[in-house]
């Protein structure tokens, strides 16, 4: 079946650096969707991604979709200690497949 | 936004009992509904599709005997774990798209389950 593939498991940094989170499905998506994961709370739905080669941002987080429909990156630009969490994509036709998620780390 | 809410939020039973998890669209109908399963510091695993007025779609590997879905109306979906294991002890979350399944999906906030 559909797998979706998210790299890194976790990412530590210091606050103020970048952060990317890639993921990678086996086969072609119709979408793409993000969700970040607080510790302790429930997944909130971030963005979707539909178009091929599509750029979203949101604020100092920018979600890509590949030409191919196949992979997808979310970059937060200069962390805060409030992205603190895991980022989950997911994608899927009926029904949504979660990539492993990237746990993230601040050092205030 | 939409909101979707879990009942109850955590719940410790002894092993061999059943317990029941509800899950509610609080602004919107839901004809379709999630069930999602997650281990500690892992991924969420869906366990079923939950669908108004017809059975459940079950993923491979679950055991519809064991965790019996309930879509009695376009709110409500239930979870009922039955005859509990410690090995069942996990987070249920449930979640609605708004509107279809491509649809962003609205998370409850999730039942923590512990089997003792």
């Amino acid at each position: 079946g559909q797998q979706v593939m998210q790299i890194p498991q976790y990412q530590h940094v210091q606050e103020g650096e970048d952060f990317t989170t890639y993921c990678n499905s086996s086969t072609t998506l119709s979408n793409i969707q993000w969700y970040k994961q607080r510790p302790g709370g429930h997944p909130v739905f971030l963005i979707q991604l539909v178009k091929s080669g599509e750029v979203k941002k949101q604020k100092r987080l920018t979600f890509q979709f590949g030409e191919a429909k196949k992979n997808s990156s979310l970059h937060i630009t200069a962390t805060q200690t409030t992205d603190v969490g895991t980022y989950f994509c997911a994608g899927g036709a009926q029904k949504l497949v979660f990539g492993q998620g990237t746990r993230l780390t601040i050092n205030p | 936004g939409a909101v979707v809410s879990q009942h109850p939020s955590w719940v410790i039973c002894k092993s061999g009992t059943s317990v029941k998890i509800e899950c509610r669209s609080l602004d919107f109908q839901a004809t379709t509904m999630f069930w999602y399963r997650q281990f500690p510091k892992q991924s969420l695993m869906l366990m079923a599709t939950s669908n108004e007025g017809s059975k459940a779609t079950y993923e491979q590997g679950v055991e519809k005997d064991k965790f019996l879905i309930n879509h009695a109306s376009l709110t409500l979906s239930t979870l009922t774990v039955t005859s509990a294991h410690p090995e069942d002890s996990s987070f249920y979350i449930c979640s609605a798209p708004k509107t279809g399944n491509h649809d962003e999906q609205y998370f409850g906030p999730g039942t923590r389950l512990t089997v003792t």
